[in-house]
């Protein structure tokens, strides 16, 4: 079945500093890739997409790219603020239409914090 | 524009008892999706509801059940509480049931058993 790898955390990052979080997928077809975040208390709220190979989603200084040959989707921020202190889920869709219902598979999460 | 709301926030339950957890979906989405995050995970499936019909089902026992009302409203209903019930418990909606279109979630409910 599909499933999906994130680097294990938690990760402790001073301001300004750059962040990688590593992800890794399996999964049968084309998937569309996701990364979410959750901060405390709250629930999940997208942070950036990409629905097909070599696409690269980006939002709020985020970006990841859709490597196919790699089956990855790491996400990077190249200067990282205290504000980015939360939960990041890396997930995949199944859904491609027609009949599929695009059930979100996601990782375990990697808990991020940010010092001043 | 509305978001997801769910209700309630925060839920103390004892095995064996019955729960019911409500969804109210993002104006104009369709589509509703029911999550169970345990603490530390990531979520997992529960089962999806598109126009009113159950659209797919993880790997969930049948005592969890849900409905989808007119007005895409949604509830999850979990008989025959367990312990490992204990949960975030979170509703997403969306604008169509394939996987191109993100998932909004709400806030969850906290559900606890004792």
């Amino acid at each position: 079945g599909d499933s999906v790898t994130q680097m294990e955390g938690p990760v402790t990052l001073s301001e300004e500093a750059f962040l990688t979080i590593n992800c890794t997928y399996t999964a049968t077809g084309y998937p569309s890739l996701f990364w979410y975040v959750q901060y405390p208390g709250e629930g999940l709220q997208l942070l950036l997409k990409a629905t097909k190979a070599d696409d690269k989603g980006s939002n709020k200084g985020f970006e990841a790219t859709y490597r196919k040959e790699t089956t990855s989707f790491h996400l990077e921020k190249g200067s990282v603020q205290v504000s980015d202190s939360a939960v990041y889920f890396c997930a995949l869709s199944d859904g491609a239409g027609g009949t599929s219902y695009g059930k979100l598979t996601f990782g375990q999460g990697t808990i991020l914090t940010v010092h001043p | 524009e509305t978001g997801v709301t769910q209700s309630p926030t925060h839920l103390i339950k004892t095995r064996g008892q019955q729960v019911t957890l409500r969804c109210s979906s993002q104006s104009g989405h369709n589509t509703v999706s029911w999550y169970q995050q345990a603490l530390g995970q990531g979520p997992q499936f529960i089962f999806q509801y598109y126009r009113e019909e159950e659209n797919g089902r993880g790997n969930f026992p049948p005592r969890f059940s849900g409905l989808q009302f007119p007005n895409y409203s949604s509830e999850l209903n979990v008989n025959a509480l367990e312990l490992d019930d204990s949960a975030l418990y979170l509703c997403a909606s969306s604008l169509e049931t394939g996987g191109r279109s993100p998932l909004h979630f709400g806030n969850g409910t906290r559900l606890t058993v004792t």
